[in-house]
This record gives C-alpha cells, structure tokens and sequence, in this order.
C-alpha cells in the first residue's frame, strides 16, 4: 500500500515570490515515480513535474523544482518567480510501475493562493 | 489540452438512474484510468483498462463498471445512483510504452445526483 501526506492544506505566496509545498510519503515498492499535478479552477488535472526514485538528481521544470530525499520520503515542490496562474490545488502523487498494471495515489491536497 | 476526451462535461441525475460516461484517449495512449473526485473522499482511483483488459481494479463499487472498446475508448457506467456518489470523474490514459507512467488526464465529468 502507498500513502501520501501533504500537510498544508494551504499555502499563499506572493507575485514573483518563491514557495514550497511539501509532501512525504510511503511505498514499499523499491521502484516508483513522484509527481506533482495541479488542479486550477477549471478542474483539469495538469501534470507539472516527475521525479523517478532511482535518479538522485532532482527534476526541474521551468519555474519548477523539486527536493526529492528518498531516504526521508519527502519530496517537495518549489516554485519560483510565483505567477496569478500559478493558483491552483496542487497534488503530491506516487506512482508504483508493475508492466501495464499501473495506478497513482494522490495526497489530499495543498491549495495554493497567489497574491498580487 | 491534454488530448484526452470526456463526454458529458455535466450530467444531472436522479437517485436510482443509471449513467454513462465516456472517455477518449490521447492518440496512441494503450491505458485508460477511471478515478473519482469527491469532497470528503479526495481523489481515488477506480479501475485500469490496458488494451481493451481490465489490469487494475482500486475503490469501484459493484454498482459501477467500466470497459474499454477495440477503438481505446472506454465508458464507465454507474447504475443505482445514490446522493454519494455525486462527484467529478475523471479519465486518464497513458503511453503505450511500458516504463512511461505519466498519466493524462480529461477535463472530467461532473456528475451530480439529486
């Protein structure tokens, strides 16, 4: 079984600002991929970032970064240069691979308010 | 736009009816997965199809089923409806390559029960 826990439920950050949200977890699996999905107020889920646990280089995108610490299960999210689009929910996921058997576990959530 | 289709966006039901919802997706994409979002339940996966199989089976209820056709589309049908399972449904699908595990996701279905 997998759990995720994202222990801010909220977050606010300034325009141009940097924040970070962070997720721990739990897997038994030796083999898994990170993500971060965020979810605006139209309720698409969009895929930001994945960080496979067998890279110890930590994944970046653009504005986004991630502090993947396999030993502490922790993995948060840095985003840089905070933009209003940026406002959204945002998900910690744990995906555990099996050939096609495949499936994600999402954390509860921290919704993240941008400030101008 | 993440290539992955959802039909209704909305759909308004009464207790006991019987729905369909219907995913498309992403050209090329062997998987598709059905996941529920609700308030108090967050959000849960519910069945994996791969290929027209049925792979991965989460929180689904016995009333709910889903199957994925020879063209890749799949529906997932909810029967005796109840309040509860108000929620969004969401569809996903992913690369047909075996170690890709980003999953896609539709713009959902709103389904509300009344």
């Amino acid at each position: 079984a997998q759990t995720v826990t994202q222990s801010q439920p909220e977050m606010s950050v300034q325009e141009a600002e940097t924040v970070t949200l962070s997720c721990t977890y739990d897997t038994s699996e030796s083999d898994y991929y990170l993500f971060w999905y965020k979810q605006p107020p139209s309720r698409q889920m969009i895929l930001v970032i994945r960080q496979e646990a067998y890279k110890q280089q930590n994944a970046t995108e653009n504005r986004f970064s991630v502090n993947f610490q396999k030993a502490a299960k922790s993995f948060s999210l840095k985003i840089s240069d905070s933009q209003l689009g940026d406002a959204a929910m945002y998900f910690c996921v744990v995906g555990s691979p099996g050939g096609s058997n495949y499936k994600l576990t999402f954390g509860k959530g921290t919704l993240l308010t941008v400030n101008p | 736009d993440s290539g992955v289709t959802q039909t209704p966006k909305h759909l308004i039901t009464a207790t006991g009816q019987r729905v369909t919802l219907r995913c498309s997706p992403r050209s090329g994409d062997l998987s598709v997965y059905w996941y529920q979002q609700s308030l108090d339940q967050g959000l849960q996966f519910l069945i994996q199809y791969y290929n027209g199989e049925e792979r991965a089976k989460g929180n689904i209820l016995e009333r709910f089923s889903a199957q994925q056709f020879p063209d890749l589309h799949s529906e997932l049908n909810l029967s005796s409806l109840e309040l509860g399972d108000s929620a969004l449904y969401f569809c996903a699908s992913s690369p047909a390559e075996v170690r890709a595990y980003e999953q896609y996701f539709g713009p959902g279905t709103r389904l509300t029960v009344t």
